[in-house]
């Protein structure tokens, strides 16, 4: 299976920030990789898929990018909704693996 | 509107079966591939199943493998897990996804989940 594993595992930032989160692959993913936000209570949402793609929907505040084993998930500007934890996982093999999440706090 | 709606969680002992049900509308459900993807309480989630547009192929994860049966019926846009032998570890909401397939195989939506509570 690949492992995926991002970092930091908690992040504490203040509204306005620019936030990265990096997620990196055991093995070649290519640019199969997305990143989904979960607020407390609620399913998580796709915000990017692809890599570097933004779902339809999802402010233009948040992108992606990398290709290969290593990825990041950028936020220009955090606004107080953002507040969630954030996920990376894999769509190159089954099982589509998930990284352990990060967590993103207000300071 | 795409809309994913699962029902069956519960409360079961150790050893017990549950069967969650996710139904599907606003989109060509014998279309899609299907996921179910679980998260245990306070942590990270785990992907659990998969099957493919028609049902004839279907994948698991090796903790859930020869316990656990995903199946669908596309008459009535409905997705299924049978859980067996049921575990405490097996606790957590249990969420349906589409796989939006075309090349990306990211998971676009996402339904509410259901909970299931393993437990004497």
């Amino acid at each position: 299976d690949i492992q995926m594993t991002q970092s930091p595992s908690s992040l504490s930032a203040s509204v306005g920030d620019r936030v990265t989160i990096t997620c990196r692959a055991s093995q070649s993913i290519s640019s199969y990789l997305n990143w989904y936000q979960q607020r407390p209570g609620k399913a998580p949402k796709l915000l990017i898929y692809a890599a570097s793609s933004l779902q339809s929907g999802v402010p233009s505040r948040f992108s992606g990018s990398g290709s290969g084993t290593d990825f990041t998930l950028t936020i220009s500007s955090l606004q107080p909704e953002d507040f969630a934890t954030y996920y990376c996982q894999q769509s190159y093999i089954t099982p589509r693996t998930f990284g352990q999440g990060t967590k993103l706090e207000i300071k | 509107e795409v809309q994913l709606v699962e029902s069956g969680g519960g409360l079961v002992q150790p050893g017990g079966s549950l069967r969650l049900s996710c139904a599907a509308s606003g989109f060509t459900f014998s279309s899609y591939w299907m996921h179910w993807v679980r998260q245990a309480p306070g942590k990270g989630l785990v992907w659990v199943s998969r099957i493919n547009s028609d049902g004839s192929s279907t994948t698991y994860a090796d903790s859930v493998k020869g316990r656990f049966t995903i199946s669908r019926d596309n008459a009535k846009n409905t997705l299924y897990l049978q859980m067996n032998s049921l575990r405490a570890e097996d606790t957590a909401v249990y969420y349906c996804t589409r796989d939006r397939g075309a090349s990306y195989y990211d998971f676009d939506y996402w339904g509410q989940g259901t909970l299931v509570t393993v437990s004497s």
